[in-house]
């Protein structure tokens, strides 16, 4: 079935430092991509989304680029400022069995920025 | 933008208490979601619906039920609530915006403890 991986769990950067937050998926329909930014007891946000091959996607200081020939979407940022300390997912549309849209969430990554 | 509000926003209920989550959109939005969050497990889907007088299981819907009276509401009915179900429950609101793709809206989440 369709999935979404984030293989990192934890990722601690010191502030300035760029920082690559990875993202593959794996899905049978034409790939929509999204990223949300969730800080700490609040609800989770939607930080940018694509779904245009090689094309770079940007807000707010990310930005990510869809690669459909590796099947991945990851998120960077070329300077990190200790407000981005963050738990970030990545999330695939997906066509649930009633034929309704969903999305389906990668496990999230902890950013940590460090002064 | 998207106003998804839940209530109430903390809940302790004791085990094998009915519990029930609300959830309001003022957006219009035919598709609403509700979502646990657990450390490690990111987001899981456990019912969404459609429109109004629809419920469809989500990926773990086993102790849980769903009901959309409206467009605007959708609440999440735990009728014997257990300790496993301790944890923050999102509600989302989104519809399809395109050829494959829904976007979602988050709502603050409820913070749920069963003693």
């Amino acid at each position: 079935g369709d999935s979404v991986t984030q293989t990192e769990g934890l990722v601690t950067l010191t502030k300035g430092l760029p920082v690559m937050l990875n993202c593959t998926y794996q899905t049978t329909y034409s790939p929509f991509l999204f990223w949300y930014v969730q800080h700490l007891n609040e609800a989770p946000k939607l930080l940018l989304k694509s779904s245009t091959d090689n094309k770079r996607t940007e807000h707010q200081g990310f930005y990510a680029t869809l690669h459909k020939s590796s099947s991945s979407f990851h998120l960077q940022k070329s300077s990190v400022q200790l407000s981005d300390s963050a738990l970030y997912f990545c999330a695939l549309s997906d066509r649930g069995s009633s034929g309704s849209w969903q999305l389906i969430f990668g496990s999230g990554t902890q950013l940590t920025v460090m002064p | 933008e998207a106003a998804v509000t839940q209530s109430p926003r903390n809940k302790v209920a004791v085990t094998g208490g009915k519990v029930t989550l609300s959830c309001n959109q003022t957006n219009n939005h035919n598709n609403m979601y509700w979502y646990r969050q657990d450390t490690g497990h990111g987001l899981r889907l456990i019912h969404y619906s459609y429109g109004a007088g629809s419920t469809e299981k989500g990926d773990i819907p086993d102790g849980y039920k769903a009901s959309r009276p409206s467009q605007e509401n959708f609440s999440l009915i735990l009728e014997l609530a257990t300790p496993s179900q301790t944890s923050v429950y999102f509600c989302a609101s989104g519809d399809v915006l395109g050829v494959n793709y829904a976007e979602q809206f988050f709502g603050p989440g409820t913070r749920l403890t069963v003693l």
